[in-house]
């Protein structure tokens, strides 16, 4: 089946630092990938939709310049989180599009900002 | 603008028996998708059903099925011989042409032994 995966599974970062959270598609070739934040007990948040090769297409309310996307190839998309508060500790989830309807989740990111 | 709705934030389900999740969408696309994802403490996100707007005939996976009334916008999710392994957060889910899943806000399932 379909595989998509993400690293780490697990980062704490001091305050004001950036990280980068990786999404690969394993075993196939994405189109587009998602991006997702999930808070505790609550729904899935799309951030931002990227297409290889092209600018990502982020969701209102949502920071471009502080969650930088890079979609850099078919199996690769790159989650950036620039100076990090607080705030921005969460799950993050990115989802992966093949071809059609169909999408594939990532196990998920836990960010935790100190 | 689509949005997915689920009424029921928490559902207990005693093990072997049957329990029902709501879920009801709007949407103005003639074309879309409704899904049903698990959430486990893992947090891993698992599809369990998915339906195609066009087919009038319900969706089946095992012991998982669903009840779609399309002129009701409604799509629910049927779990038959309940077991531990199903207590998780359910997400009901609707895809048209962006490809941006819309998900409800979800349903604890506890299974009681």
């Amino acid at each position: 089946g379909a595989v998509v995966s993400q690293h780490p599974s697990w980062v704490i970062c001091k305050s004001g630092t950036s990280v980068k959270i990786e999404c690969r598609s394993l075993d196939f070739q994405a189109t587009t990938m998602f991006w997702y934040r999930q808070f505790p007990k609550q729904s899935l948040m799309l951030m931002a939709t990227s297409n290889e090769g092209s600018k990502a297409t982020y969701e209102q309310g949502v920071e471009k310049d502080k969650f930088l996307i890079n979609h850099a190839s078919l199996t690769l998309s790159t989650l950036t989180v620039t100076s990090a508060h607080p705030e921005d500790s969460s799950f993050y989830i990115c989802s992966a599009r093949p071809q059609g309807h169909e999408q594939y989740f990532g196990p998920g990111t836990r960010l935790t900002v100190t | 603008a689509q949005t997915v709705t689920q009424s029921q934030p928490e559902m207990s389900v005693q093990e072997a028996e049957t329990v029902t999740l709501s879920c009801t969408y709007d949407t103005s696309e003639s074309d879309y998708y409704l899904f049903w994802y698990k959430q486990p403490p893992s947090r891993q996100m698992i599809l369990v059903i998915r339906q195609e707007a066009y087919k009038q005939q319900n969706a089946t996976e095992n012991r998982f099925s669903v009840n779609f009334q399309k002129a009701a916008k409604s799509f629910s999710l049927k779990i038959s011989d309940s077991q531990l392994g199903d207590a998780a957060m359910y997400f009901c889910a609707s895809l048209s042409g962006t490809y941006k899943y819309i998900f409800g806000t979800g349903t604890r399932l506890k299974v009681l032994a």
